[in-house]
């Protein structure tokens, strides 16, 4: 079964380096989204991305952070300068449509760890 | 998003059927009920979803009250791979919704051997 799989599994970081999370999608889903939970918190939204544009994005989702699709299989999750309080699980996701009776698929997530 | 209603956590024992109820009493006509779980160190997994009429598929079963306040996740037999966080959302298709899923802390289910 295709999944949706993230890169690197645990990335550790010094508070103000940039860092880039990778993702490749399931290969004909349109929609990507990122997610993050903070250790013992619920899983918070991010990011919703489609048709090379963001389509949505939460209030956590400050000038810090951008997305791209640099290509036709990777999605990426830039943090420019990170601060000890951007340590998380980041999850990526895909679904091949928006309408809400189309499950979003998840990966296992990056840990992100600020030092 | 209209907001849901869940047990914190939930014990069940391994091979028995276990029902994981969610309230959703503010849910409007076009909020479709989505399950997803998450397994320990791993990212959420889409369970099933549904409308106005039951569900099943191979993971589970859905039961939606008639007024739609309320529904069931059942998992018919329930293995040690059942253990994790069974979280249910309210999706909906009106009001220019992006689609982002908003997770609440979910029923955390443990299963004994």
């Amino acid at each position: 079964e295709p999944e949706v799989t993230q890169t690197p599994s645990h990335q550790v970081t010094q508070m103000g380096q940039e860092v880039i999370l990778r993702c490749v999608p399931i290969s004909n889903h349109l929609y990507f989204y990122w997610y993050r939970q903070i250790l013992g918190q619920k899983v918070e939204f991010l990011v919703s991305f489609y048709n090379n544009e963001i389509s949505e994005k939460s209030e956590i989702f400050d000038d810090q952070f951008s997305v791209e699709r640099p290509d036709g299989s990777n999605f990426t999750l830039k943090i420019r300068s990170t601060k000890l309080e951007d340590s998380a699980m980041y999850f990526c996701a895909s679904s091949e449509a928006r309408h809400d009776s189309q499950p979003q698929h998840f990966g296992d997530g990056t840990r992100l760890s600020i030092l | 998003d209209a907001k849901t209603t869940q047990p914190n956590s939930m014990e069940s024992n391994e091979e028995e059927p276990v029902h994981l109820p969610c309230n959703h009493s503010t849910i409007s006509g076009t909020d479709y009920i989505h399950w997803y779980r998450q397994l320990p160190s791993q990212g959420p997994e889409y369970v099933i979803h549904g409308l106005t009429s039951n569900v099943n598929n191979r993971m589970a079963s859905l039961a939606i009250a008639e007024d739609r306040k309320s529904s069931t996740l059942i998992l018919h037999r329930a293995t040690l791979r059942d253990a994790a966080v069974y979280y249910c959302i309210l999706r909906t298709s009106y009001g220019g919704s992006q689609g982002n899923l908003i997770f609440g802390k979910g029923t955390k289910l443990s299963v004994k051997p």
